[in-house]
């Protein structure tokens, strides 16, 4: 079945390492995103991908990094800058043309301890 | 820059009301899009609206947009139980860039 796979669904991370959260699709889509939510808050936009090689930031970049090196993956590290990791991320993917709907993976919920 | 409210930000009402959820947007967007979220759970996506006056109905929910306006609004008929969720809406900015920005989102909460 098509659809977008994160991973891990769980992770804990102490203060200072570096963490990479996976994401995969099997839709074709052309892009991608990374939100962030905190627990009672909206989804807050990080990265995001239209094409293979090219990345722009969202709203709150500042602490993470990601690449686009193929069409199906759109990993997001969490570097030890980001200051407040702890937070639900959440990987979605999109065609370009036609709606436009976004389609969200399940979810990756990192702690810092 | 898109930027995306909704209200009420809680509601908690009883079985067999109507309630509206409004979502108003501050620029021009392309489209809207709303989304239920379950506790600890992914969006799962309930409409898409991509032109004026458009409107779209699942079971007791509908959903409309009216882009002179800036308003999305998400009735709810005659609620039940399970549709208690937090919904979002979003809009899309779809030229040159696209890029979606959330509301806050509005936890409804569904009392027997």
């Amino acid at each position: 079945d098509g659809g977008i796979t994160q991973s891990p669904k769980y992770l804990f991370r102490k203060e200072g390492q570096n963490v990479t959260l996976s994401c995969e699709q099997n839709l074709n889509h052309d892009a991608m995103y990374w939100y962030r939510q905190d627990p009672g808050q909206g989804l807050r936009l990080i990265y995001y991908s239209q094409i293979v090689n090219d990345f722009q930031k969202g709203d709150i970049a500042e602490g993470y990094s990601v690449s686009r090196e193929k069409k199906e993956s759109f990993p997001l590290t969490v570097t030890s800058a980001q200051k407040n990791p702890t937070a639900f991320y959440l990987c979605a993917s999109s065609k370009l043309a036609g709606g436009g709907e976004l389609f969200f993976g399940e979810g990756s919920r990192l702690t810092v301890l | 820059e898109l930027k995306v409210e909704q209200n009420p930000l809680f509601l908690s009402m009883q079985e067999g009301k109507n309630y509206t959820i409004y979502c108003n947007y501050s620029t021009t967007s392309d489209r809207l899009y709303w989304y239920r979220q379950d506790p600890g759970k992914s969006l799962e996506s309930l409409f898409v609206l991509l032109s004026n006056g458009a409107v779209k109905q699942e079971g007791r929910l509908m959903a409309s947009l009216d882009t002179k306006a800036r308003l999305s609004t998400l009735h709810i008929t005659a609620a039940v139980h399970d549709l208690s969720a937090t919904y979002f809406c979003a809009g899309a900015l779809t030229s040159g860039t696209y890029k979606y920005i959330f509301g806050t989102g509005t936890r409804l909460k569904v009392l027997a």
